[in-house]
């Protein structure tokens, strides 16, 4: 069965700091992975993909096959970040998305 | 473009009614998605549709839930004789193409309250 596991309910962090939110993930095959975001008031929208190899907003993941996690990075956070963060990876036979319980994030100034 | 616009964006009903949750996809996209957002839990994928066509519903639960996407107008998610266990957040979702690596635009939710 696919899994995906965000193990950090809340984190918070103060601006200018590090920010990692973890995504670990059990599936079969070699899913493609994405982080959602949802910002307070907005809907859901894409933050980023693995298949880009992009980076958003500062943001960048990276794809850990041996240890099945694809976590979410910045180095410096900024107020602006706060909100609730969703890893999802694609794939396994399902056309949907599966969904992590999310982060919520929290920068303080 | 709109955008995903679902409606109603809450709904009440009493145990043992009928849920009818809509759901227009943005301009130019003919895949749509379902998902269920119980209290504290993640987004769970219900059902992906094509035009006329239900291509996995491999979420939906076997019974008292059906799904649609009709040649013209919304696609809409039926609940049957809705129990308490039914009150979650709809999510709508669309997109230009299928695939598992397509961006999926959401919707802002339907918050369904059974009393």
């Amino acid at each position: 069965a696919q899994r995906v596991t965000q193990p950090e309910k809340l984190l918070s962090v103060f601006k200018g700091a590090p920010v990692e939110l973890k995504c670990n993930y059990s599936y079969s095959g070699s899913p493609e992975l994405f982080w959602y975001v949802q910002y307070s008031r907005q809907r859901l929208q894409l933050l980023l993909r693995h298949i880009s190899r992009e980076s958003i907003k500062g943001f960048t993941a990276d794809l850990n096959k041996g240890e099945t996690s694809f976590h979410l990075k910045k180095p410096f956070a900024q107020e602006e970040d706060s909100a609730m963060y969703y890893c999802a990876p694609a794939g396994g036979g399902a056309d949907g998305l599966t969904f992590g319980k999310g982060t919520h994030l929290i920068i303080q100034p | 473009n709109a955008g995903v616009m679902q409606n109603p964006r809450h709904l009440v009903r009493r145990r043992g009614q009928e849920a009818r949750l809509r759901c227009s996809p943005m301009k130019g996209h003919s895949h749509v998605y379902w998902y269920r957002q119980l209290p504290e839990e993640g987004l769970k994928f219900m059902v992906y549709l094509q035009k006329e066509n239900i291509i996995d519903e491999s979420g939906m639960p076997k019974e008292r839930f059906s799904a649609e996407f009709p040649k013209e107008g919304p696609s809409i998610l039926r609940i049957q004789q809705v129990v308490r266990g039914d009150s979650a957040a709809y999510f709508c979702a669309s997109s230009p193409v299928r695939g598992q690596v397509s961006e999926q635009f959401f919707g802002p939710g339907t918050r369904l309250t059974v009393l």
